[in-house]
Protein backbone atom coordinates (compact mmCIF):
# COMPACT_ATOMS: atom_id res chain seq x y z
CA UNK A 1 0.00 0.00 0.00
CA UNK A 2 1.56 3.37 -1.19
CA UNK A 3 1.67 5.47 2.06
CA UNK A 4 3.41 7.97 4.06
CA UNK A 5 5.08 6.85 7.42
CA UNK A 6 5.30 9.12 10.52
CA UNK A 7 6.08 8.46 13.78
CA UNK A 8 5.54 9.00 16.81
CA UNK A 9 1.93 9.94 16.52
CA UNK A 10 1.56 11.53 20.06
CA UNK A 11 4.94 13.27 21.78
CA UNK A 12 5.26 15.28 24.83
CA UNK A 13 8.98 16.59 25.56
CA UNK A 14 10.30 19.41 28.09
CA UNK A 15 12.11 22.37 26.70
CA UNK A 16 15.55 21.79 25.63
CA UNK A 17 15.58 17.89 24.91
CA UNK A 18 16.39 16.92 21.32
CA UNK A 19 13.97 15.00 19.39
CA UNK A 20 13.89 13.41 15.84
CA UNK A 21 10.46 12.71 14.10
CA UNK A 22 10.71 10.48 11.37
CA UNK A 23 8.67 10.25 8.02
CA UNK A 24 9.04 7.37 5.40
CA UNK A 25 7.37 6.96 1.80
CA UNK A 26 7.53 3.85 -0.33
CA UNK A 27 6.48 5.62 -3.22
CA UNK A 28 10.21 6.65 -4.78
CA UNK A 29 8.88 9.90 -4.38
CA UNK A 30 11.59 12.94 -5.42
CA UNK A 31 9.64 15.91 -3.21
CA UNK A 32 8.99 15.38 0.41
CA UNK A 33 8.14 18.66 3.18
CA UNK A 34 7.91 18.48 6.69
CA UNK A 35 4.43 21.03 7.21
CA UNK A 36 3.39 22.49 10.90
CA UNK A 37 -0.33 23.69 11.42
CA UNK A 38 -1.32 25.68 13.99
CA UNK A 39 -4.65 27.01 14.59
CA UNK A 40 -6.09 30.29 12.11
CA UNK A 41 -2.59 29.45 10.18
CA UNK A 42 -3.29 26.55 7.99
CA UNK A 43 -0.16 24.44 7.03
CA UNK A 44 3.20 26.14 7.13
CA UNK A 45 6.09 24.65 4.92
CA UNK A 46 9.29 24.10 7.54
CA UNK A 47 11.80 22.28 5.08
CA UNK A 48 11.54 20.58 1.81
CA UNK A 49 13.55 17.92 -0.39
CA UNK A 50 14.11 18.10 -4.35
CA UNK A 51 15.77 14.85 -3.99
CA UNK A 52 18.30 13.41 -2.01
CA UNK A 53 20.77 15.57 -0.18
CA UNK A 54 19.31 17.84 -1.39
CA UNK A 55 17.44 20.24 0.89
CA UNK A 56 16.53 23.83 1.79
CA UNK A 57 14.29 25.96 4.08
CA UNK A 58 10.42 26.80 3.55
CA UNK A 59 8.43 29.22 5.35
CA UNK A 60 9.41 28.49 8.76
CA UNK A 61 12.69 26.78 9.51
CA UNK A 62 13.71 28.42 12.55
CA UNK A 63 14.62 25.76 15.50
CA UNK A 64 14.30 22.50 12.73
CA UNK A 65 16.89 20.13 10.86
CA UNK A 66 16.19 17.60 8.65
CA UNK A 67 17.94 15.47 6.63
CA UNK A 68 17.99 13.51 3.03
CA UNK A 69 20.29 10.72 2.89
CA UNK A 70 18.01 7.85 1.18
CA UNK A 71 15.03 8.78 -0.94
CA UNK A 72 12.58 7.24 1.72
CA UNK A 73 13.41 9.16 4.32
CA UNK A 74 12.92 12.47 5.74
CA UNK A 75 13.56 13.32 9.30
CA UNK A 76 12.66 16.39 11.07
CA UNK A 77 15.15 17.10 13.93
CA UNK A 78 13.96 19.56 16.90
CA UNK A 79 17.79 20.13 18.42
CA UNK A 80 16.51 21.87 21.13
CA UNK A 81 12.59 22.21 21.34
CA UNK A 82 10.87 25.49 22.28
CA UNK A 83 7.17 25.59 23.91
CA UNK A 84 6.64 27.48 20.51
CA UNK A 85 7.33 24.38 18.44
CA UNK A 86 4.09 23.03 20.27
CA UNK A 87 2.08 22.28 17.43
CA UNK A 88 0.78 19.52 14.81
CA UNK A 89 2.93 18.35 11.98
CA UNK A 90 2.93 16.45 8.86
CA UNK A 91 5.11 15.28 6.31
CA UNK A 92 4.00 14.95 2.95
CA UNK A 93 5.61 13.49 -0.16
CA UNK A 94 5.08 13.86 -3.93
CA UNK A 95 6.53 12.62 -7.18
CA UNK A 96 7.38 16.26 -8.23
CA UNK A 97 7.00 19.70 -6.39
CA UNK A 98 3.46 20.15 -8.78
CA UNK A 99 2.21 16.82 -8.43
CA UNK A 100 -0.53 14.82 -6.06
CA UNK A 101 0.86 15.43 -2.47
CA UNK A 102 0.24 12.30 0.40
CA UNK A 103 0.23 13.10 3.90
CA UNK A 104 1.82 11.11 6.80
CA UNK A 105 -1.15 10.88 9.99
CA UNK A 106 0.44 13.56 11.61
CA UNK A 107 2.50 14.25 15.22
CA UNK A 108 1.17 16.22 17.34
CA UNK A 109 3.90 17.20 19.71
CA UNK A 110 3.43 19.51 23.09
CA UNK A 111 7.11 21.13 24.24
CA UNK A 112 6.21 22.02 28.27
CA UNK B 1 3.71 34.54 0.16
CA UNK B 2 0.72 32.64 1.79
CA UNK B 3 -2.15 32.61 -0.73
CA UNK B 4 -5.25 34.21 0.44
CA UNK B 5 -8.76 32.24 1.17
CA UNK B 6 -12.06 33.54 1.27
CA UNK B 7 -14.37 32.82 2.70
CA UNK B 8 -12.94 31.54 6.03
CA UNK B 9 -16.25 29.56 7.23
CA UNK B 10 -19.12 28.89 5.54
CA UNK B 11 -22.29 26.86 6.34
CA UNK B 12 -24.55 25.38 4.08
CA UNK B 13 -27.53 23.13 3.58
CA UNK B 14 -27.43 19.56 2.08
CA UNK B 15 -27.82 20.25 -1.80
CA UNK B 16 -26.64 24.09 -1.89
CA UNK B 17 -23.99 25.00 -3.58
CA UNK B 18 -20.55 26.81 -2.34
CA UNK B 19 -17.59 28.39 -3.96
CA UNK B 20 -14.63 29.06 -2.09
CA UNK B 21 -11.59 32.09 -3.44
CA UNK B 22 -8.13 31.44 -3.61
CA UNK B 23 -5.83 34.56 -4.26
CA UNK B 24 -1.72 34.95 -4.58
CA UNK B 25 0.37 37.46 -4.89
CA UNK B 26 3.21 35.95 -6.92
CA UNK B 27 2.87 33.69 -10.61
CA UNK B 28 1.93 30.36 -10.14
CA UNK B 29 2.76 27.48 -11.61
CA UNK B 30 -0.18 25.30 -10.22
CA UNK B 31 -2.71 25.47 -7.97
CA UNK B 32 -4.09 22.52 -6.01
CA UNK B 33 -7.00 21.56 -3.38
CA UNK B 34 -7.01 20.03 -0.65
CA UNK B 35 -9.82 18.70 2.16
CA UNK B 36 -8.90 18.08 5.60
CA UNK B 37 -11.76 16.25 8.07
CA UNK B 38 -11.17 17.01 11.69
CA UNK B 39 -8.34 15.37 13.05
CA UNK B 40 -6.94 13.72 9.83
CA UNK B 41 -4.62 14.52 7.24
CA UNK B 42 -4.94 16.77 4.47
CA UNK B 43 -6.55 14.87 1.70
CA UNK B 44 -5.65 15.66 -2.20
CA UNK B 45 -8.83 16.78 -4.85
CA UNK B 46 -7.11 17.95 -7.71
CA UNK B 47 -4.42 20.74 -9.19
CA UNK B 48 -5.09 22.84 -12.13
CA UNK B 49 -1.99 23.20 -14.06
CA UNK B 50 -2.86 26.03 -16.78
CA UNK B 51 -4.45 28.98 -17.03
CA UNK B 52 -8.26 29.18 -17.52
CA UNK B 53 -8.31 25.45 -17.17
CA UNK B 54 -11.68 24.01 -15.19
CA UNK B 55 -11.03 20.20 -13.61
CA UNK B 56 -13.01 18.10 -11.60
CA UNK B 57 -15.37 15.05 -11.28
CA UNK B 58 -18.86 14.49 -10.25
CA UNK B 59 -20.22 18.05 -8.03
CA UNK B 60 -16.23 19.06 -7.43
CA UNK B 61 -14.49 21.60 -9.65
CA UNK B 62 -12.38 24.10 -9.81
CA UNK B 63 -11.13 27.01 -12.41
CA UNK B 64 -7.63 28.59 -12.60
CA UNK B 65 -7.22 32.15 -13.69
CA UNK B 66 -3.37 32.31 -14.40
CA UNK B 67 -2.99 35.61 -15.28
CA UNK B 68 -4.91 37.25 -12.42
CA UNK B 69 -3.08 34.23 -9.64
CA UNK B 70 -6.63 33.46 -8.66
CA UNK B 71 -8.39 29.87 -8.32
CA UNK B 72 -11.93 29.09 -7.11
CA UNK B 73 -13.20 25.80 -5.87
CA UNK B 74 -17.18 24.99 -6.46
CA UNK B 75 -19.29 22.19 -4.83
CA UNK B 76 -22.26 21.93 -6.27
CA UNK B 77 -25.34 19.90 -4.68
CA UNK B 78 -23.38 19.67 -1.27
CA UNK B 79 -22.98 16.36 0.76
CA UNK B 80 -22.41 15.71 4.41
CA UNK B 81 -19.68 14.54 3.18
CA UNK B 82 -18.08 17.50 1.77
CA UNK B 83 -17.61 18.81 5.82
CA UNK B 84 -14.09 19.75 6.38
CA UNK B 85 -11.79 22.20 5.86
CA UNK B 86 -10.37 23.49 2.05
CA UNK B 87 -6.95 24.49 1.54
CA UNK B 88 -5.44 26.17 -1.31
CA UNK B 89 -1.58 25.27 -2.30
CA UNK B 90 0.56 27.35 -4.28
CA UNK B 91 4.20 27.07 -5.47
CA UNK B 92 5.73 30.27 -6.66
CA UNK B 93 8.57 28.33 -6.69
CA UNK B 94 10.14 25.56 -5.36
CA UNK B 95 8.36 26.51 -1.73
CA UNK B 96 4.59 25.41 -1.62
CA UNK B 97 2.70 27.67 0.14
CA UNK B 98 -1.02 26.41 1.46
CA UNK B 99 -3.63 28.91 2.46
CA UNK B 100 -5.31 29.58 5.84
CA UNK B 101 -8.19 27.26 4.75
CA UNK B 102 -11.96 27.54 4.89
CA UNK B 103 -14.12 25.58 7.02
CA UNK B 104 -17.08 23.69 5.27
CA UNK B 105 -19.65 22.74 7.74
CA UNK B 106 -22.76 20.76 5.62
CA UNK B 107 -25.81 20.30 7.86
CA UNK B 108 -28.90 18.21 6.87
Amino acid sequence: EAQVTQNPRYLITVTGKKLTVTCSQNMNHEYMSWYRQDPGLGLRQIYYSMNVEVTDKGDVPEGYKVSRKEKRNFPLILESPSPNQTSLYFCASSLYRNTEAFFGQGTRLTVV
Amino acid sequence: QQPVQSPQAVILREGEDAVINCSSSKALYSVHWYRQKHGEAPVFLMILLKGGEQKGHEKISASFNEKKQQSSLYLTASQLSYSGTYFCGTDPGNQFYFGTGTSLTVIP
